[in-house]
């Protein structure tokens, strides 16, 4: 079965600080993407930061990256430079072909 | 640009009653997912659909069906509703697989089976 998973439900990480998400994930594919998503109160969604599994280099959007371990199936996001607005839900993702499988989210609390 | 259009919003059902939640994007997206959200919990795949005509099964199939007549419309049935049905509900779209795959998502349907 594909499974994502996310061992920490909740985390918080003061103002201008940095933070570490973890996910980890099973796959029978060489070749797969994976995927971080914010979910913040409005229940929007939004697309964080993307990494495709035959790319060796960590995936990078401003303040947000990513740190891909293929061998051990290890991808976590660590946010710089945190902000109020970072304040959501967290999901990693994993896109086998056609559907995308989330993990069970991280909520973060960020505070001043 | 609407995106991704999601009706009702809010829906109380009893226990034994249908209905249908409706999913319509206006992007000519190939690619249609419906998840639901359990309260502090992640997304789980319920249906997804790579074209019109085209539709299978994710992680939580039971106790619902999808069709997929159209490109725009990806509507999702609940035949005898159970409150283990009570979740939020969320219609999403992409133009296809890989690298590109930014799902555009509906604004949810809040559901609860009494």
């Amino acid at each position: 079965a594909q499974t994502v998973t996310q061992s920490q439900p909740e985390m918080s990480v003061q103002e201008a600080e940095t933070v570490t998400l973890s996910c980890t994930y099973d796959t029978s594919e060489n070749n797969y993407y994976l995927f971080w998503y914010k979910q913040p109160p409005s229940r929007q969604m939004i697309l964080v930061i993307r990494q495709e599994a035959y790319k060796q280099q960590n995936a990078t959007e401003n303040r947000f990256s990513v740190n891909f371990q293929k061998a051990a199936k290890s991808f976590s996001l660590k946010i710089s430079d945190s902000q109020l607005g970072d304040t959501a839900m967290y999901f990693c993702a994993k896109l086998p072909p056609g559907k995308l499988i989330f993990g069970t989210g991280t909520r973060l609390q960020v505070f001043p | 640009n609407a995106g991704v259009t999601q009706t009702p919003k809010f829906r109380i059902l009893k226990i034994g009653q249908s209905m249908t939640l409706q999913c319509t994007q206006d992007m000519n997206h190939n690619y249609m997912y419906w998840y639901r959200q359990d309260p502090g919990m992640g997304l789980k795949l319920i249906y997804y659909s790579v074209g019109a005509g085209i539709t299978d099964k994710g992680e939580v199939p039971n106790g619902y069906n999808v069709s997929r007549s159209t490109t725009e419309d990806f509507p999702l049935r609940l035949e005898l509703a159970a409150p283990s049905q009570t979740s939020v509900y969320f219609c999403a779209s992409s133009s296809g697989g890989g690298i590109n795959e930014k799902l555009f998502f509906g604004s949810g349907t809040q559901l609860s089976v009494l």
